[in-house]
């Protein structure tokens, strides 16, 4: 089945604990990106990768990291969380990013004490 | 910077009703429009794309327009029915996202309840 997965679904976790959100696709896709959903503001890119090796900064990057070493991965890294970063987070991917349908994961909610 | 506005923020309707979601964007330079359906506590399901040289899209109940000379697209659901509650989502990628950003531009969605 043609999938975007992630995991962990749900983390609780503490102020400056390194953690790591991982997705992976399994439709050959070149592009994936990271979004973060929050009430009233809706979603925002954090990262995006058009290709492996190569990743740039969306809207709202800071406190993330992100990685792209094969295509199928991307990782999403927070180095030290703060409470500000308790969200829901979706991965999605697409074929080429432009004119393609977007597929989403099926989001991680992070809850930061 | 692209922005996405979405109308009405909630809507409440009988089962059987015919209804349509709107959606409002700024900058009309996009490469396509795409409507999502998110059910509480679940991921974005893609329901919609339609490419900026498209004018409308169709699955089964669901019908979506789009314009983009006047930044709008509209989604219709025919005969409605108690599982389409959930809400929906508009998002366009632009070819300018402006601030090295690139992706989809989301709309803050409408949350559809519809009543047995």
């Amino acid at each position: 089945e043609a999938q975007v997965t992630q995991n962990p679904r749900y983390l609780i976790t503490v102020t400056g604990k390194k953690l790591t959100v991982t997705c992976s696709q399994n439709m050959n896709h070149e592009y994936m990106s990271w979004y973060r959903q929050d009430p009233g503001l809706g979603l925002r890119q954090i990262y995006y990768s058009m290709n492996v090796e190569v990743t740039d900064k969306g809207d709202v990057p800071e406190g993330y990291k992100v990685s792209r070493k094969e295509k199928r991965n991307f990782p999403l890294i927070l180095e030290s969380p703060s409470p500000n970063q308790t969200s829901l987070y979706f991965c999605a991917s697409s074929l080429e990013g432009y004119y393609n349908e977007q597929f989403f994961g099926p989001g991680t909610r992070l809850t930061v004490l | 910077k692209q922005e996405v506005t979405q109308i009405p923020a909630a809507l409440s309707v009988p089962e059987g009703e015919n209804l349509v979601l709107n959606c409002s964007f700024t900058d009309s330079a996009i490469y396509n429009l795409q409507w999502f359906r998110q059910d509480p506590g679940k991921g974005l399901t893609s329901l919609l794309l339609i490419q900026s040289s498209q004018r409308e899209q169709t699955s089964g109940r669901l019908n979506a327009s789009l314009d983009k000379s006047s930044g709008r697209s509209t989604l219709y659901i025919a005969a409605s029915q108690p599982g389409d509650s959930a809400t929906y989502l508009c998002a366009v990628d632009s070819q300018y996202s402006g601030g090295g950003a690139d992706g989809l531009t989301f709309g803050k969605g409408t949350h559809l309840i519809i009543q047995p």
